[in-house]
């Protein structure tokens, strides 16, 4: 088993619905990170969380520490959301990351 | 400060060549990792640097893999007699691990192609 697990895979959506994508880990971590990738490849990050919620424009993200799991929110997607979005978890030192959820967000 | 930056972004070498990437990482900070990301997957930890020491290596960088951090600065990447499981995306990363935790902040990567 993954120590760092997502669903759903795969995700379509119509331009203006909200997305969640879930994220479930299973060791000790400090931080959790929501990161998005475009097609070229390069990774931006979206989120660094370690309890709690944040918002930034439409993007929501939170996590529940006792059970082990965070949520990413999109609110009115927009197909330039399409993407992959990775969850990563850490503590001192590197990140583990899920394998991704692709995003496609169609007009 | 313009970033992570990885050099080059794309490279194509036949079996048995050695291959250099480069990185350098946000001036201030101390951390700078290595990732390789396969089709489909998520990236993998091979190996992070703090400062010019290298302090953890993961199993997947076997003996012809090596990496150097050699004033705490940028660093290079180097895979000896390429196989063609090799090809994958290399990423780097940099963060300042001080007090607390901070963000990682990711380069374009480099795509590498072993044919």
């Amino acid at each position: 088993k993954n120590e760092v697990e997502q669903s759903p895979q795969n995700l379509t959506a119509q331009e203006g619905e909200f997305i969640t994508i879930n994220c479930s880990y299973s060791v000790g971590i400090s931080a959790l990170h929501w990161l998005q990738q475009h097609p070229g490849g390069g990774i931006v990050s979206l989120f660094m969380l370690s309890s709690g919620k944040k918002k930034h424009g439409r993007l929501i993200a939170t996590i529940n520490i006792q059970e082990k799991h965070s949520s990413l929110h999109i609110t009115a997607s927009h197909p330039r959301d399409s993407a992959v979005y990775i969850c990563a978890v850490g503590n001192t030192d590197k990140l583990i990351f899920g394998t991704g959820t692709r995003l496609q967000v169609f007009p | 400060d313009t970033g992570v930056s990885q050099d080059p972004r794309h490279k194509i070498t036949k079996r048995g060549q050695n291959v250099t990437f480069r990185c350098d990482p946000i001036s201030e900070h101390n951390r700078l990792y290595w990732y390789r990301q396969t089709l489909g997957q998520g990236p993998e930890f091979l190996t992070y640097f703090q400062n010019e020491a290298q302090l953890e290596k993961s199993r997947l960088l076997s003996d012809r893999f090596s990496a150097e951090r050699p004033k705490g600065s940028f660093s290079t990447l180097e895979i000896q007699r390429t196989e063609q499981g090799d090809s994958a995306m290399y990423l780097c990363a940099s963060s300042f691990i001080g007090a607390g935790n901070t963000e990682a902040f990711f380069g374009q990567g480099t795509r590498l192609t072993v044919v």
